[in-house]
């Protein structure tokens, strides 16, 4: 079946720094690729969609400039949170699903600490 | 605005037991609608797609069922196990947004010995 994977799975950095997440589908061709976070006890936000050689459409309310998305491949999407800040601590998941696909494949999510 | 219910509260459930979670959704009337499972620090798991002229879809113990009128879906699993604790997730596809999904918040799934 589908198989996403995504890495890190846990990363702790300081304040100011960037952080890069990786999200690879490892046995189909992704079309488009979405990127979420989640907070404890609720539900994913939709932060992003990524299309393969196109820019990333952000939703209402997430900065591009923070979050920056680059889906270089129909296998690689990576999100980089920039200058991240405590606030910027969360759960992120991204999916990748393509075109006739049955259902969305989530990699196994990062969990992204800012100290 | 299009929105989506899941019972907050966990549901706890003795182990052979079905299990029947529900999602209402309002100002809204999707194609379809998917069920995810998601366990603790994982990523969602693809589990059922149900679409609008379909009443009902089963897999193995699982089965969705799908009201427009309700505009309510429900998911049962029947003949629990411990193994199936996990949160339960409902998405249906954003009005004009193509193949974006917005989900519920979940309902969280104990299967008692």
């Amino acid at each position: 079946g589908a198989v996403v994977s995504q890495h890190p799975s846990r990363v702790i950095c300081k304040s100011g720094t960037s952080v890069k997440i990786e999200c690879r589908s490892l046995d189909f061709q992704a079309t488009t690729m979405f990127w979420y976070r989640q907070f404890p006890k609720q539900s994913l936000m939709l932060m992003a969609t990524s299309n393969e050689g196109s820019k990333a459409t952000y939703e209402q309310g997430v900065e591009k400039d923070k979050f920056l998305i680059n889906h270089a491949s129909l296998t690689l999407s990576t999100l980089t949170v920039t200058s991240a800040h405590p606030e910027d601590s969360s759960f992120y998941i991204c999916s990748a699903t393509s075109l006739g696909a049955y259902g969305y494949t989530f990699g196994s999510g990062t969990r992204l600490t800012v100290v | 605005s299009q929105k989506i219910e899941q019972n907050s509260e966990a549901l706890n459930i003795q182990e052979g037991k079905t299990a029947t979670l529900t999602c209402n959704y309002t100002n809204y009337s999707p194609a379809y609608l998917q069920w995810y499972r998601q366990d603790p620090g994982r990523g969602p798991v693809f589990l059922l797609l149900i679409r609008e002229n379909e009443k009902e879809k089963r897999k193995e113990r699982l089965k969705v069922t799908f009201d427009t009128t309700l505009k309510q879906s429900l998911f049962h699993i029947t003949a629990s196990q411990p193994a199936d604790s996990a949160t339960y997730l409902c998405a249906f596809p954003l009005t004009g947004g193509g193949n974006k999904l917005t989900f519920g918040t979940g309902t969280q799934l104990k299967v008692e010995l």
